[in-house]
């Protein structure tokens, strides 16, 4: 069955320092991957996706993701982060194939403190 | 370019009263998708059209929920009758294609069922 999961529901850290956002899926199809990043009472926004080629893509606000096929994720990084940064970030992965449908993780709630 | 626009903002009914969301996709997207999130979730694919043609409504609740895209252009989410459960922000995307384009999100309907 085609799944996504995000391993941390919420992730607490300092500003200025690294984060990784985990993210993994299941699926016997090929993938096409994105990261979605919303606000408080606002819409998705894509930060960056994946869907050939180079395995470690750079999205906006200094964020960038690595695909690893082996292990079926597609973990997102910031080296620094700032205050501004706290939101949800979503995972989302398209299945094709046939299957063709774009299915989310469920979230994880960065929340940046000073 | 325009965004994809939702409306209304905001929906406050009775349960058992009947409520409509309207989606106006940017030009030339053929493929519209409405999807119910519910808060601290992940959004959950309802339905998706390409173009005037229902692609996939696997998880829409058919005997309560409702939606058309009759020229392929706009679309109308329906409940009737609403359930407390059905308290949520739907939100209306669309993309250019099926797989390997961005998906552009609207603002959302946050409906509030008592």
């Amino acid at each position: 069955a085609q799944s996504v999961t995000q391993l941390d529901s919420q992730v607490p850290v300092f500003e200025e320092a690294p984060v990784e956002l985990r993210c993994n899926y299941s699926s016997s199809v090929s993938v096409y991957l994105f990261w979605y990043v919303q606000y408080p009472n606002q819409g998705l926004q894509l930060l960056l996706k994946y869907l050939s080629g180079s395995t470690l893509v750079k999205g906006i606000n200094g964020f960038e993701a690595e695909f690893n096929k082996s292990q079926t994720s597609f973990h997102l990084r910031k080296p620094s982060v700032h205050i501004s940064d706290t939101a949800e970030y979503f995972c989302a992965v398209w299945f094709s194939g046939g299957y063709n449908k774009l299915i989310f993780g469920a979230g994880t709630r960065l929340a940046v403190h000073p | 370019e325009a965004g994809v626009a939702q409306s209304p903002r905001y929906k406050i009914i009775e349960k058992r009263q009947s409520v409509a969301f309207w989606c106006n996709p940017i030009s030339g997207h053929a493929t519209l998708y409405w999807y119910q999130q519910i808060l601290g979730q992940g959004p959950k694919l309802l339905i998706q059209f390409q173009n005037n043609g229902v692609v996939d409504d696997s998880q829409l609740p058919k005997d309560r929920f409702s939606a058309e895209r009759l020229k392929g252009v706009d679309s109308t989410l329906k409940i009737q009758p609403a359930k407390l459960e059905d308290s949520a922000v739907y939100l209306c995307a669309s993309s250019s294609g099926l797989g390997n384009t961005e998906a552009f999100f609207g603002q959302g309907t946050r409906l509030t069922v008592v």
